[in-house]
C-alpha cells in the first residue's frame, strides 16, 4: 500500500496559470519535503515542513509556495508557472531527524508539463 | 555548500556482472543512504548506514560507510535486468532535517 501519495501523477498547465500539486501520507511523519527533479538530475529540495514549521531553501524562487494544513497533507503551489518549471515534483516524508528517522520515503511524483 | 560526487556517472554492464559505485564528499556525513529510482517513479530506499565503517547488505546489494565519514560505496552482485535505473547516494550532516543528494549513477544492464 502506498504510504506517500501524490496527485495527480501527471499535470499539464499553461504558462502563467497557477497550479497546485498535492501530497498525502499515511505514516504520521513529522517532516514533509518537496523536491524538484529535472531530467535524471538529483532531486533539488525546495522546502520542508517540520510539523508546522516551514523551512524554505535559500534558492527556492518566490513563485513556489507550500501549505501544510495538517499532518497528513502538504501542497505545492506554483503561482505563475514558466517553461523552466516543467519537471518531476517529488514529495517525501521522514519521521524525525535522528538516526533512522532521517530516512525519507518518497511518493511516485507528479510530472508537470507547462505549455 | 555540501556536495556529493557520485561515480561513475553511468554504467553499461552485462547481466550477471558485478557493479560498484561510490559517493565522495569534502564534508563529513553522519548518515549515508542509497536510493534507486526507476523511470517515472520516486526514489526507493535500498540501504541506510549510520556508523563509520558499517557494512550492510540487502540481498545482492552491499554498502559501506567509509571510515573517514566522507565517502560510501554500493556494490551490486550478479546484476539482473531489473537493476536498471538511477542510483543516488544521500547524506546527512549534524542534526539537519534534510539530505544532500549525490549526482546519481545511471545503470544499464544488457542481456
Amino acid at each position: 500500500d502506498a504510504m506517500v501519495i501524490q496527485n495527480p501523477r501527471y499535470q499539464v498547465t499553461q504558462f502563467g496559470k497557477p497550479v497546485t500539486l498535492s501530497c498525502s501520507q499515511t505514516l504520521n511523519h513529522n517532516v514533509m519535503y518537496w523536491y524538484q527533479q529535472k531530467s535524471s538530475q538529483a532531486p533539488k529540495l525546495l522546502f520542508h515542513y517540520y510539523d508546522k514549521d516551514f523551512n524554505n531553501e535559500a534558492d527556492t524562487p518566490d513563485n513556489f509556495q507550500s501549505r501544510r494544513p495538517n499532518t497528513s497533507f502538504c501542497f505545492l503551489d506554483i503561482r505563475s508557472p514558466g517553461l523552466g518549471d516543467a519537471a518531476m515534483y517529488l514529495c517525501a516524508t521522514s519521521s524525525h531527524p535522528w538516526q533512522e528517522g532521517i530516512i525519507q520515503y518518497f511518493g511516485a511524483g507528479t510530472r508537470l508539463s507547462v505549455l | 555548500g555540501q556536495q556529493l560526487n557520485q561515480s561513475p556517472q553511468s554504467m553499461f554492464i552485462q547481466e550477471g556482472e558485478d557493479v560498484s559505485m561510490n559517493c565522495t564528499s569534502s564534508s563529513i556525513f553522519n548518515t549515508w543512504l542509497w536510493y534507486k529510482q526507476d523511470p517515472g517513479e520516486g526514489p526507493v530506499l535500498l540501504i541506510a548506514l549510520y556508523k563509520a565503517g558499517e557494512l550492510t547488505s540487502n540481498g545482492r546489494l552491499t554498502a559501506q560507510f567509509g571510515i573517514t565519514r566522507k565517502d560510501s560505496f554500493l556494490n551490486i552482485s550478479a546484476s539482473i535486468p531489473s537493476d536498471v535505473g538511477i542510483y543516488f547516494c544521500a547524506g546527512r550532516t549534524g542534526t539537519a532535517s534534510k539530505l544532500t543528494f549525490g549526482t546519481g549513477t545511471r545503470l544499464q544492464v544488457t542481456l
